[in-house]
């Protein structure tokens, strides 16, 4: 298994800046990745966050927008840049145990709103 | 296409009744299928997948590959249950391709 720890756990934001949100592993995971969930909707893969290079975005999403670090196996960041009130969302950090089609363990969210 | 359904938003059920959580999904390939539980307050945990083929908190969910379902059943439903369910889709690699979520209400 892996525990998952998150901050902000939440915060309020002005329209035009920038949050930066920490995900943090109890174990070295090869596989991390970033969801948006936004009010009423399902999860939304942002991102796969690569250890030692750049990250593999989804369709709609860029690294302008969304830039992510992954500096080692137990650690990354996503910043949500130049936010509107559309970014409103909570943001998830999830990590693969194990190989493919395996268990993703979830961290606990960032709660971001923006005015 | 990759995809999954969950067609109900919201389910509300009294408590001791039969619940039905339904899932199909759309993919070509040999699928692994999950259900994921998100109870008020906590995070997102994995409630059953279909390989292990086990009984979690009394609910099962059985892969039906010619209607492509894997809906997620409880002969008795209990108020502990009420929650989000999500179920999920693995497609042989590393993204997981999450259905919209259902809403469970158990009423007392």
């Amino acid at each position: 298994s892996a525990v998952i720890s998150q901050k902000p756990s939440r915060d309020i934001c002005q329209r035009g800046t920038s949050l930066t949100i920490q995900c943090q592993v109890d174990s070295q995971v090869t596989m991390m990745f970033w969801y948006r969930q936004q009010p009423g909707q399902s999860l939304t893969l942002i991102a796969t966050a690569n250890q030692g290079s750049e990250a593999t975005y989804e369709s709609g999403f860029v690294i302008d927008k969304f830039p992510i670090s992954r500096p080692n196996l137990t650690f990354s960041t996503l910043t949500v840049s130049n936010m509107s009130p559309e970014d409103s969302s909570i943001y998830l950090c999830s990590v693969l145990a194990g190989g493919r089609n395996n268990e993703q363990f979830f961290g606990p969210g960032t709660r971001l709103t923006v005015l | 296409a990759q995809r999954v359904t969950q067609p109900e938003k919201l389910l509300s059920v009294f408590k001791g009744a039969p619940v039905e959580l339904k899932c199909n999904y759309s993919y070509s390939g040999s699928p692994e299928l999950f259900w994921y539980v998100q109870y008020s307050r906590q995070r997102l945990q994995l409630l059953l997948r279909h390989i292990s083929r086990e009984s979690i908190k009394g609910f099962t969910a059985d892969l039906n590959k010619g209607e492509t379902s894997f809906h997620l059943k409880k002969p008795f439903a209990q108020e502990e249950d009420s929650a989000m369910y999500y179920c999920a889709l693995g497609t042989g690699g590393f993204k997981t391709i999450f259905g919209a979520g259902t809403r469970l209400f158990v009423k007392a």
